[in-house]
């Protein structure tokens, strides 16, 4: 079936580093994707989305890059904090489904 | 903290036992999801209910079912469980039953199967 994966499932950074943290995707008709934070005992958290018709979108401190050409999706976090640790999640709509397909999860480490 | 309220917070069952889980929406939302997430995984569709009603289904067995009430809170049930039904049991809550209505997530309930 169709599947969102991840790249790295753990990444660690300096506090004060910029965070990538990548997904592929292999569903080309997916028309909408959200990434998702989930810190430990909680549920995820929506951080930022994108449609398919889009190739960036910013948030604050986010960033969001969508690739259709290879089917990758990415998360830019600028100047990583402590409270940016958590295990993070992409998902895609399946083309015009109702019901998110998640990745795996990375999880991201925050050295001090 | 999103306003979607899940409980209860921790249950321990034996294996053949039925458990119901239970999922108060934002306020304002019309539509539930509910997801299963295994230890280490990402979070797996189970169904949705948009206005009282299953609107689609994920690759779970008919012994998971669901309810959602006029106030369009939900409730899961799961009959005769299994072992591998340990996981943590998350609803999410949405404006609508739309592919890009973003779903809001209750901190879940943490199920343990003996």
């Amino acid at each position: 079936g169709e599947s969102v994966g991840l790249h790295l499932p753990t990444l660690s950074v300096q506090e004060g580093d910029n965070s990538i943290i990548n997904c592929a995707y292999s569903n080309s008709a997916s028309d909408y994707f959200i990434w998702y934070k989930q810190e430990s005992g909680k549920g995820p958290q929506f951080i930022i989305d994108i449609r398919s018709n889009m190739d960036k979108r910013q948030g604050q401190r986010v960033t969001v890059l969508l690739n259709k050409t290879v089917k990758h999706l990415s998360l830019q976090i600028a100047a990583t904090q402590p409270g940016d640790s958590a295990v993070y999640f992409c998902a895609e709509i399946p083309n015009y489904g109702q019901n998110f397909v998640f990745g795996p999860g990375t999880r991201l480490s925050v050295l001090p | 903290e999103t306003g979607v309220t899940q409980s209860p917070t921790h249950l321990i069952k034996t294996r053949g036992q039925q458990v119901t889980l239970r999922c108060s929406s934002q306020s304002g939302h019309n539509t539930v999801s509910w997801y299963q997430q295994a230890l280490g995984q990402g979070p797996q569709f189970i169904f949705q209910y948009y206005r009282e009603e299953e609107n689609g289904r994920g690759n779970f067995p008919p012994r998971f079912s669901g309810l959602q009430f006029p106030n369009y809170s939900s409730e899961l049930n799961v009959n005769a469980l299994e072992l591998d039904d340990s996981a943590l049991y998350l609803c999410a809550s949405s404006l609508g039953q739309g592919a890009t209505e973003t779903q809001y997530f209750g901190p879940g309930t943490r199920l343990l199967v003996l």
